[in-house]
């Protein structure tokens, strides 16, 4: 089955760290160009980053720039996002994103979620 | 950065009914723009990718249009499912940018 399964999702305090992970199975991982979007509770969606198939491309939002760090394993079919200096305002569900198509930005994969709470 | 302006936000319509929700772009996308949708608790799935092109397993009642910054989403005939948030997203240069949503209601 193919599949993204996000995890490390948590109730963290102001000013921490989290690392999100994001298990693929059931394609060849090295073959999609992946992104992070994120989704505050009751609101809408917000792209977060982008990592080309090979992770030696990697763009973000201009609201994460410097905070959050994204990255791949290909050898692990994992994709992950590190996220520093956590703010009230990081509460929402992560999801990770796959697209095949040869233009990147068509997601046809998207995991469950992994729901980040940041409170004291 | 690309805005993405979306509408209408909330919309109410019956079974059957023929809708049309629209994006518009602050600049130039050409057709780099899809179309999601996201019911309750689930994560989005895309529809309509490349402005027009029916995603594979998407019903034929979906349909995309559009190019330039602006681009509409219809649905021939509202089913049942179809009640849901959708969003358009542009993908032409990062950062992407989704619209706000349109939050598809039964009237």
């Amino acid at each position: 089955e193919v599949q993204l399964v996000e995890s490390g999702g948590g109730l963290v305090q102001p000013g921490g760290s989290l690392r999100l992970s994001c298990a693929a199975s059931g394609f060849t991982f090295s073959d999609k160009t992946m992104s992070w979007v994120r989704q505050a509770p009751g609101k809408g969606l917000e792209w977060l980053a982008y990592v080309s198939a090979t992770g030696g491309t990697i763009y973000y939002a201009d609201s994460v720039k410097g905070r959050f760090t994204a990255s791949r394993d290909n050898d692990k079919n994992s994709l992950f996002l590190q996220i520093h200096t956590l703010r009230d305002e990081d509460t929402a569900v992560y999801f990770c994103l796959g697209s095949g198509y040869s233009r990147a930005g068509y997601f046809d994969l998207w995991g469950r979620g992994t729901l980040v709470t940041v409170s004291s | 950065d690309i805005q993405m302006t979306q509408s209408p936000s909330s919309l109410s319509a019956s079974e059957g009914d023929r809708v049309t929700i629209t994006c518009r772009a602050s600049q130039s996308i050409t057709t780099y723009l899809s179309w999601y949708q996201q019911r309750p608790g689930k994560a989005p799935k895309l529809l309509i990718y490349a402005a027009s092109r029916l995603q594979s397993g998407v019903p034929s009642r979906f349909s995309g249009d559009g190019s330039g910054t602006d681009f509409a989403l219809t649905i021939s005939s509202l089913q049942p499912e179809d009640f849901a948030t959708y969003y358009c997203l542009q993908n032409s240069r990062t950062p992407y940018t989704f619209g706000q949503g349109t939050n598809l209601e039964i009237k």
